[in-house]
């Protein structure tokens, strides 16, 4: 079955920029979205279609897909940035990757 | 507003069933294909099944074929998960979640995300 992988855990300091990374086989032919999940909340969409921003959601976070790897960026991060961040994709079914944890130092 | 309310969640015996719901309000159901994603207690997201806008094509991922049916009413504008045989690994909150799908003709791939996600109902499987 078709797996993602992120790393558990980024850390950043106030103001700068985290890096959340999202890697799989083929990623090229996939197109991947991201969730964050705050404790005790449900996920929220954050982007959709490699970089594709839904309303509401702050200019600062950006995607990209180069195709081994898929990467959500949160420039300027905030304390209220910190949250667990999960990537999406579709083969012959819905795949979440485990999960990255980001810190805000 | 989107608001996707899920009930149903229950503490029940291994080998036991149950049937969650997820009532629907703020768009157009039928236009929409639907999901359950699950999180067990400390883990990460797990898709359980998907049914398209009219009931018509299900998906269920390999941990839950067999023992679990999804199916949606349209006219109640509800959704719903009846979960038979049930184990202590589908100990989990229970998502529901709207699934948003389509075909980039240029691209030639799929385009999938689920926004929004219910508030979830805990399922708790235990002797």
């Amino acid at each position: 079955s078709y797996e993602l992988t992120q790393p558990p855990s980024v850390s950043v300091s106030p103001g700068q920029t985290a890096n959340i990374t999202c890697s799989g086989d083929t990623l090229r032919n996939k197109y991947i979205c991201w969730y964050r999940q705050k404790p005790g909340q449900s996920p929220v969409l954050v982007m959709y279609r490699n970089n594709r921003r839904p309303s509401g959601i702050p200019e600062r976070f950006s995607g990209s897909n180069s195709g081994v790897t898929a990467t959500l960026a949160i420039s300027g991060t905030q304390p209220m940035d910190e949250a667990d961040y999960y990537c999406q994709a579709w083969d012959n079914g819905y795949v979440f990757g485990p999960g990255t944890k980001v810190s805000v130092l | 507003e989107v608001t996707l309310v899920e009930s149903g969640g229950d503490i029940v015996r291994p080998g036991g069933s149950l049937r969650l719901s997820c009532a629907a309000s703020g768009f157009t159901f039928d236009d929409n294909g639907m999901s359950w994603v699950r999180q067990g207690p400390g883990k990460g997201l797990e898709w359980v099944s998907s049914v398209n806008w009219n009931g018509a094509i299900t998906r269920y991922s390999d941990s839950v074929k067999g023992r679990f049916i999804i199916s949606r009413d349209n006219a109640k504008n509800s959704l719903h998960l009846q979960m038979d045989s049930l184990r202590a690994e589908d100990t989990a909150l229970y998502y529901c979640a709207r699934e948003r799908m389509y075909y980039d003709i240029l691209s030639g791939r799929e385009v999938s995300w689920f926004d929004p996600w219910g508030q979830g109902t805990l399922v708790t499987v235990s002797s």
